[in-house]
């Protein structure tokens, strides 16, 4: 059985302060995909990242940065210098090939920056 | 990527009555998913729509409360059944195009 464990159901900070949102996985597959999404009071779920099992390599898009560890099942992401308009839920997800296409939802992380 | 458009985008509807949603896709697809989000929840698997075949449903969901049609390879609808205010909840459907799972914009539903 898959499972994705979003443990911060919310969290707050004030703007321009780096935020770190958990994320931790279990599958029994060796290949599978990971993914961030941002759902924003309008609904529509925005894609934010996907990555493999097996590039570990951390990645940076402007302000987003996201930390991959196969050793303890965690894909992290961490927003530098938060604005308002980070405010919304962020889900993370798990995607594996025995279940391809059928993607697996942590319970989601809602944050709210202050300005 | 792939383009999804999804409609209604919203509806209230009276309890006791039906609603179907549309699924279309900008280019052929095998699999196509509805995920439900009950308000203030996680995304849930209705059901995988099967092009040719019945849909397969997962545990909690049944396809008398859930029908769901597939005609062909770019399009899906699913109808909830008999509403009651606890179907409130956000709909979306989902397509897979190796190895990406696309979403589209939701369907936001109001039971009263």
């Amino acid at each position: 059985a898959q499972k994705v464990t979003q443990a911060q159901t919310e969290i707050s900070v004030v703007e321009k302060e780096d935020v770190t949102l958990d994320c931790v996985y279990e599958t029994r597959d060796t290949t599978y995909y990971l993914f961030w999404y941002k759902q924003p009071p309008s609904g529509e779920l925005v894609f934010l990242i996907r990555r493999n099992s097996f590039d570990e390599q951390n990645e940076i898009s402007g302000r987003y940065s996201w930390n991959f560890q196969k050793s303890t099942s965690s894909f992290n992401f961490t927003i530098t210098a938060s604005q308002v308009v980070d405010s919304a839920v962020y889900f993370c997800a798990l995607q594996s090939n025995t279940n391809a296409g059928k993607s697996t939802f942590g319970d989601g992380t809602t944050l709210t920056v202050k300005p | 990527s792939a383009v999804i458009s999804q409609k209604p985008s919203r509806d209230i509807c009276q309890r006791g009555t039906s609603l179907t949603i549309q699924c279309q896709v900008d280019s052929q697809v095998t699999m196509m998913f509805w995920y439900r989000q009950q308000p203030g929840q996680s995304l849930t698997l209705i059901a995988t729509a099967n092009q040719g075949s019945e849909a397969t449903y997962e545990s909690g969901f049944v396809i008398d409360k859930f029908p769901i049609s597939r005609p062909n390879l770019t399009f899906s609808t699913l109808t909830v059944s008999n509403m009651s205010p606890e179907d409130s909840s956000i709909y979306l459907c989902s397509v897979y195009r190796d190895p990406e799972a696309f979403f589209g914009q939701g369907t936001r539903l109001t039971v009263v």
